[in-house]
Parts: structure tokens; sequence; C-alpha cells
């Protein structure tokens, strides 16, 4: 198993440009999500998934689009890049089916825009 | 809305000293998690709390969990310096696998 994997490890956009960061499980977990990392503010919730076709926005949505055609992809998509979504994006799963919920994280991608 | 709050936001210790931090949380949850995460790297599990008055340990790491007081603890024993990073709590929200994290505690253990 690969588990979670993230592309591209590191990205430089200008302002509005478009992208879209790529999340993928190999474990047919039903759950995904994504955060975003700034110094000192913890993970934000952007947007999460209980399945294919369902997403719902988390804490921080704003600027992000996210689709789930099947279960295991999850991209996110940022459609006019700002300098304020230079950050470091996780993308993480769990499973339905495992009791404790708990997530597995992708190693992340490191993106600024400038 | 779930809030969480750590304390401290930052720790610097001795080794061999013990310290504990301390994580809030506003509205009921059922489960909390604590991370570590090394500078550059991604978030590495260390604990899955799921009831109340729940107790794990590993290694120099303790992890308790209060649901009532809405409070989870991690209490480091005799810290070392390879303990040195940044430690985040998340309580889940709802059964959708989402978490709401902590803004994070960093460890600092010098020699």
């Amino acid at each position: 198993n690969a588990g979670v994997t993230q592309t591209p490890k590191f990205q430089v956009l200008k302002t509005g440009q478009s992208m879209t960061l790529q999340c993928a499980q190999d474990m047919n977990h039903e759950y995904m999500s994504w955060y975003r990392q700034d110094p000192g503010m913890g993970l934000r919730l952007i947007h999460y998934s209980v399945g294919a076709g369902i997403t719902d926005q988390g804490e921080v949505p704003n600027g992000y689009n996210v689709s789930r055609s099947t279960t295991e992809d999850f991209p996110l998509r940022l459609l006019s890049a700002a300098p304020s979504q230079t950050s470091v994006y996780f993308c993480a799963s769990s499973s339905k089916g495992q009791a404790t919920y708990e997530q597995y994280f992708g190693p992340g991608t490191r993106l600024t825009v400038t | 809305e779930l809030k969480v709050e750590q304390n401290p936001l930052f720790l610097s210790m001795q080794e061999g000293k013990n310290y504990t931090i301390y994580c809030n949380y506003s509205t009921t949850s059922d489960r909390l998690y604590w991370y570590r995460q090394d500078p550059g790297k991604s978030l590495e599990s260390l604990f899955v709390l799921l009831s109340n008055g729940a107790v794990k340990q590993e290694g120099r790491l303790m992890a308790s969990l209060d649901t009532k007081a809405r409070l989870s603890t991690l209490h480091i024993t005799a810290a070392v310096h390879d303990l040195s990073a940044t430690y985040f709590c998340a309580p889940g929200s709802g059964n959708t696998g989402k978490l709401i994290f902590g803004q994070g505690t960093t460890l600092q253990v010098k020699p």
C-alpha cells in the first residue's frame, strides 16, 4: 500500500493562476479531507468528503473547489490563486468501517503564491 | 462550532523533566487524537482516545481523556531530545472522519 499520496510536493504560482493539487489513497477509505497548515495556526479543514460524489465545506473553504468522482481521488482546485493561499496542504483519509476513524495523512504539498 | 485550545503553545524543557500539555475543546466529542509533527514533515499518529477516562501510554508519552471536562492531556515523562517536535490534539467532529485541530504545542527538549 502506498497509503495517501499527494502531488506535487512543491509548487510556485503567480497570483491569479489556477492549479489542482492531487490526492490519492489506495486503502479504499470512504472519508477524505483537505487541510491547510499555516505557521502558528495548526491545521484547518478546507473541504471534506464522506464518499464518492459527496463533498462538504470545512472551516476555510473560500477560494477552493473539490470534487470526488472516485473513492481513490480527491483533488483540490485553486481557481485563482492569491498570496493568502501560500501554505502547506495536507490530504488525509480514514475508514468508515474503523471505529476510531483514524486519519492517515499524506506527505503534504508546499504552495507559494507570489 | 467546535473550538480547540492547546496550552502551552511553546515549551522549552530540560532533559529528564516531566511536563503536561493540555487540550481543551468546546463541544462534545466522543474521540480525540494526538499527533506529532517534525519540522517539514507530515503528521504522525500518536494516540486515539475513544472514551471517557481513556488512558494510553507509549514510551515516555501518556495521553488521557476526560470527556465531561472536555479535556485531554499529554504527559511527558523524563523528556529526551528525540521528543522535540510539535504536538497537536484534534477532537473528532461528527461521524464524518473530519478533525478540528488545536494550534499545536512546540516542544523543545534541551540536553
